[in-house]
């Protein structure tokens, strides 16, 4: 059974940092591009970051390019966002996703999210 | 940038009644394009992918047509469960991105 569990969500100040992870199961972990997608609340899906699954390719969203990293490590299963100079309008659920197939552009797993707020 | 446009913005159908729900792309994404369901409180779910293809578990009721700039979900006939917020999305090539219609809500008549 697929799985995965986002985690390290929290409060933070403006201009702060943090660093979320997705831990994934189920599944050939290195074989499937990965993204972060996150919902502000009451509004809909944006798409954050994603990676290839050997980590050799990353695209951003132009809200977040400069201040968030994704990256991932294969040996752990693990997808990471590091966000950094955080803003308010970065408060939002944030959910990791894997990609279907390479072709096909559609997110067939969702983690459950984790919230992040940012707020003084 | 592709910008994705879902039409109505809200459903008002009863149960067993025929939903059609539209997205329409600022340019032809081909059949790339994929629904999901999301119900308050949880994550969005994938309903079809490739325009018109179910994903592994979804009801037969669920169906996804077309191609190019415009697409149509339809749920045959209205179960309880199927009123929640629908989303249609694709990925471009340049500028490399995914994005997300702004969402229809399926709500109770």
């Amino acid at each position: 059974e697929v799985q995965l569990v986002e985690s390290g969500g929290g409060l933070v100040q403006p201009g702060g940092s943090l660093r979320l992870s997705c831990a994934a199961s189920g599944f050939t972990f290195s074989s499937y591009a990965m993204s972060w997608v996150r919902q502000a609340p009451r509004k809909g899906l944006e798409w954050v970051s994603g990676m290839s699954g050997s980590g050799g390719s990353t695209d951003y969203a132009d809200s977040v390019k400069g201040r968030f990293t994704i990256s991932r490590d294969n040996s752990k299963n693990t997808l990471y966002l590091q966000m950094n100079s955080l803003r308010g309008e970065d408060t939002a659920v944030y959910y990791c996703a894997k990609k279907y197939s390479s072709s096909s552009p559609a997110f067939d797993y969702w983690g459950q999210g984790t919230l992040v707020t940012v707020t003084s | 940038e592709i910008v994705l446009t879902q039409s109505p913005a809200t459903l008002s159908l009863s149960p067993g009644e025929r939903a059609t729900l539209s997205c329409r792309a600022s340019q032809s994404v081909g059949s790339y394009l994929a629904w999901y369901q999301q119900k308050p409180g949880q994550a969005p779910r994938l309903l079809i992918y490739d325009a018109s293809n179910r994903a592994t578990g979804i009801p037969a009721r669920f169906s996804g047509s077309g191609s190019g700039t415009d697409f149509t979900l339809t749920i045959s006939s209205l179960e309880p469960e199927d009123f929640a917020v629908y989303y249609c999305q694709q990925r471009s090539n340049w500028p490399p991105a995914y994005t997300f219609g702004q969402g229809t809500k399926l709500e109770i008549k």
